[in-house]
């Protein structure tokens, strides 16, 4: 099993409409967990945040976080095509060394359809 | 404030040559990150730097890839001899203290090993 699972895609979603993106995640000792948002060409940038389980609320974006599921999720309001990247999950966990280290997901591909 | 610096931005060499990426991390933070990501494919930790001790290296292959954090500011990663596998974007991130706080992202080496 891999210890950040998210679905590939393309996730179609309409402009305007609510994206809807999913992470699930093997370590049961996760610390946090974050979202980032990284177009073609460009490097990885943060665009939430979530340490403790209920949602986040950011602007169009809300995490959202369930530690007895091992489940994380983004959810983007009124989607634009600007919103169009893929999308990586990234958590992170105390290792048996005693250092924290990040672990990502292989990223889901948003489309937003104008 | 200054971002996370990296050079080069590009570089092309041939199997069997070796190279070189700089990284100048944000001011003050004390972990840095060296990551592959390959095209597809989430980022993977090469190696993690807590000021100038490695603190994760486990999946450094350590025949061919070497890094330093002299003085515990910026970072050097070397690839000798290179092979085609290795290209990918590199990736520099750091993080204030490394203990699960937002990290954040250079712009990244595009290498291309032909």
């Amino acid at each position: 099993q891999k210890e950040v699972e998210q679905n590939s895609g393309p996730l179609s979603v309409p402009e305007g409409a609510i994206a809807s993106l999913n992470c699930t995640y093997s370590d049961r000792g996760s610390q946090s967990f974050f979202w980032y948002r990284q177009y073609s060409g460009k490097s990885p940038e943060l665009i939430m945040s979530i340490y403790s389980n209920g949602d986040k609320e950011d602007g169009r974006f809300t995490a959202q976080l369930n530690k007895a599921s091992q489940y994380v999720s983004l959810l983007i309001r009124d989607s634009q095509p600007s919103d169009s990247a893929t999308y990586l999950c990234a958590v992170n966990i105390l290792s048996t060394s005693g250092t924290y280290k990040y672990i990502f997901g292989t990223g889901t591909r948003l489309k937003v359809l104008a | 404030e200054a971002g996370v610096a990296q050079s080069p931005r590009y570089k092309i060499i041939e199997k069997r040559q070796s190279v070189a990426f700089w990284c100048n991390p944000i001011s003050g933070h004390a972990t840095l990150y060296w990551y592959q990501q390959i095209l597809g494919q989430g980022p993977k930790l090469l190696i993690q730097f807590q000021n100038n001790g490695v603190v994760d290296d486990s999946q450094l292959p350590k025949d061919r890839f070497s890094a330093e954090r002299l003085k515990g500011v910026d970072s050097t990663l070397k690839i000798q001899p290179a092979k085609l596998e290795d290209s990918a974007v590199y990736l520099c991130a750091s993080s204030r203290t490394g203990a699960g706080e937002t990290q954040y992202f250079g712009p990244g080496t595009r290498l291309l090993v032909l």
